[in-house]
């Protein structure tokens, strides 16, 4: 079965720009949430998405956007970037209450 | 709001030595998974710990959940460098839709 699929796996972005960050959960699951990952905030709770609905959302600015599509796939937008903003994005899909199954990641660098 | 601290932050050991990484908190969860993430990876789950008291082992790694379900641990034998790197606690609430709350991770170096 496969797994948590991210793409694109790097991104470079200017300042300024927006991007959008896809995931793929694993087939049969219907919860998607995103992360944020920086090495002095550790792992920060985006959103979760359930169902095409945003089901709970971490403490980021609304610059931070996503969705969710009928066959569970999600994006994640980030609009405006800043130089902050730079930063591994895990995207992890789960079945229910289960625990969550991670992607690989999106490396996003912001110049 | 629930949070997780884990202790230590950093670990640095000698292979084949033993060592502990703690997970505590205040709140009750439904259950508690264990994740380790090598640089620029995202994390893979170790395992899932769901009763109070529940002991659970993978090979020389050895999972257990407090009584309470307030807290975990992890205690690695005989250390290799293969086990370095970053080990995550995340402690579910099935009260909150099954909302997971991650702690800051515990960095493991293993020297050979």
């Amino acid at each position: 079965k496969a797994g948590v699929t991210q793409t694109p796996r790097y991104l470079i972005k200017t300042r300024g720009q927006q991007v959008t960050l896809s995931c793929s959960p694993i087939s049969g699951h219907r919860s998607v949430s995103w992360y944020q990952q920086t090495p002095g905030q550790g792992l920060q709770f985006l959103f979760e998405y359930f169902s095409e609905t945003q089901r709970n959302k971490g403490n980021f600015p609304g610059r931070f956007s996503g969705r969710q599509f009928s066959n569970s796939r999600s994006e994640m937008n980030v609009s405006t970037l800043e130089l902050g903003d730079s930063a591994l994005y895990l995207c992890a899909s789960r079945r229910g209450t289960s625990e969550a199954f991670f992607g690989q990641g999106t490396r996003l660098t912001v110049v | 709001t629930q949070l997780l601290e884990q202790s230590p932050q950093f670990l640095s050991i000698q292979e084949g030595e033993n060592l502990t990484v703690y997970c505590n908190s205040s709140s009750v969860f439904s259950s508690l998974q264990w994740y380790r993430q090598e640089p620029g990876e995202g994390p893979v789950l170790l395992v899932t710990v769901v009763t109070g008291g529940e002991v659970k082992k993978l090979k020389r790694l050895t999972f257990q959940f407090g009584d309470a379900r307030k807290d975990s641990s992890l205690h690695i034998t005989a250390a290799q460098t293969g086990d370095t790197g970053l080990y995550l606690c995340a402690g579910t609430d099935n009260t909150n839709a099954g909302k997971s709350t991650f702690g800051d991770g515990t960095t493991l170096t293993v020297k050979p």
